[in-house]
């Protein structure tokens, strides 16, 4: 699986958009962009993923570069609730698929 | 949909004996399903992947034999820790393939043990 590359730590003012970069230039043309986060003691939360399309759900949206070895999580209208450990993964799409966990972004949303 | 639960939540153990996990899709039947340990400020580890009506597969270095997994119906798959000693304690995760997800991965809520 290829490996993804976070800064360590962000911050954001409530109520502006958070913008979370992942840098996954080794990626391969079968494996899926999962973005996760967790907070303190829980269980990993599932945000979205893409292949290489844009993807917009309810929480977030996904903008992966055309060459798709970069990719970018939006979180519109950041509250402090969304202060988390923010985990980007990318992993081949079949039954075999595992999610291996790098270290994360520690996104600290501020009043 | 798509909810992954884990039972208990918190365990203590004493060292030396066994402590047994278990995580179920509740509205899925799951295939696979995966289990993870984490360590204090640390990421999430990938132990094993845990298939339903076969062997577990391990990654490297993890002791198959202290860390029995067990996935005997399309819903259950359970962790055994067996010989516990302190170093176990952890927070373990199990994980499935939820298809309302795209067949994204759901989590459990994680087991807390603490092994004195």
């Amino acid at each position: 699986d290829a490996k993804t590359t976070q800064p360590t730590s962000m911050d954001c003012a409530e109520g502006r958009a958070a913008n979370l970069p992942c840098n996954h230039s080794t990626i391969s043309g079968n494996e899926y962009v999962y973005w996760y986060r967790q907070i303190h003691s829980q269980g990993p939360q599932y945000i979205i993923h893409g292949l290489k399309n844009n993807e917009t759900n309810e929480m977030a949206s996904l903008i992966i570069t055309e060459d798709r070895k970069s990719s970018t999580l939006i979180l519109p209208h950041a509250t402090l609730r969304d202060t988390a450990v923010y985990y980007c993964i990318v992993s081949i799409y079949n039954q075999g698929g595992k999610l291996i966990f790098g270290q994360g972004t520690e996104l600290s949303v501020k009043p | 949909g798509a909810v992954v639960s884990q039972h208990p939540s918190r365990v203590i153990c004493k060292s030396g004996t066994s402590v047994k996990i278990e995580c179920r899709s509740l509205d899925f039947q799951a295939t696979t399903m995966f289990w993870y340990r984490q360590f204090p400020k640390q990421s999430l580890m990938l132990m094993a992947t845990s298939n339903e009506g076969s062997k577990a597969t391990y990654e490297q270095g993890v002791e198959k034999d202290k860390f029995l997994i067990n996935h005997a119906s399309l819903t259950l798959s359970t962790l055994t820790v067996t010989s516990a000693h302190p170093e176990d304690s952890s927070f373990y995760i199990c994980s499935a393939r939820a298809p309302n997800l795209g067949y994204g991965y759901t989590f459990g809520s994680g087991t807390r043990l603490t092994v004195v």
